[in-house]
């Protein structure tokens, strides 16, 4: 048990719906992000937060994607109008680290995912 | 973002065989974790290696960073059915993790 939350763990939708994910981090934790991973790939970066801030988005975190972290502890991810290629398993981690700069010496604790099904 | 490459892909071991799995970068390299996804599971931290020509040893995995700091290896020893799974080297960069695509293991018994 890693302590990140995840919900749901599995979601089925049609495409065109949109669908929200909800994580929960380490209670201590000031840093959260967002992966996703399909099939037979490694874990790609979406967005974090320091806190509340998000501070960084990929480019692979298009429009139709939006996170949030309003009071620095829980988050969301929506993601609007799915299209099949959105299928994938959303991850959620979380982190300590000191405030600004650059960090090292950090350890990511990942939830179970989320896995989004759209068909 | 910074692109981290392993080699292999894919590797079948028959059960106490070794296992050696490759990170590579073109770029130095900050620090590297590594990480264990079991089937079905979610990626979990191994270890971190930050100096150029670190080696840590846990149990049967042994972990090195290159001289340069762009490179990075995994080595099982004597492979065992509970190491089945994938692993992934990151790249611990200004506060984002950038995965390689990982090698998946698998051990015949």
């Amino acid at each position: 048990d890693t302590g990140v939350s995840q919900d749901p763990r599995h979601k089925i939708t049609k495409r065109g719906q949109n669908v929200t994910f909800r994580c929960d981090p380490i209670s201590e934790h000031n840093r959260l992000y967002w992966y996703r991973q399909t099939l037979g790939q490694g874990p790609e970066f979406l967005t974090y937060f320091q806190n509340e801030a998000q501070l960084e988005k990929s480019r692979l975190l298009s429009d139709r994607f939006s996170a949030e972290r309003p009071k620095g502890s829980f988050s969301t991810l929506e993601i609007q109008r799915t299209e099949q290629g959105d299928s994938a398993m959303y991850l959620c981690a979380s982190s300590l680290s000191g405030i600004g700069g650059r960090s090292s010496g950090n350890t990511i604790y990942f939830g179970e995912g989320s896995w989004l099904t759209v068909v | 973002g910074q692109q981290v490459m392993q080699i292999p892909q894919y590797q079948h071991v028959q059960e106490g065989e070794d296992f050696t799995t490759y990170c590579n970068s073109s770029t130095t390299l900050s620090n590297i974790q590594w990480y264990k996804q079991r089937p079905g599971g979610h990626p979990v931290f191994l270890i971190q290696l930050v100096k150029s020509g670190e080696v840590k040893k846990q149990k049967r995995l042994t972990f090195q960073f290159g001289e340069a700091k762009k490179n990075s290896s995994l080595h099982i020893t004597a492979t065992q059915t509970t190491d089945v799974g994938t692993y992934f080297c990151a790249d611990h960069n200004f506060n984002k993790f950038y995965f390689g695509s990982g090698t998946k293991l698998n051990v015949k018994p």
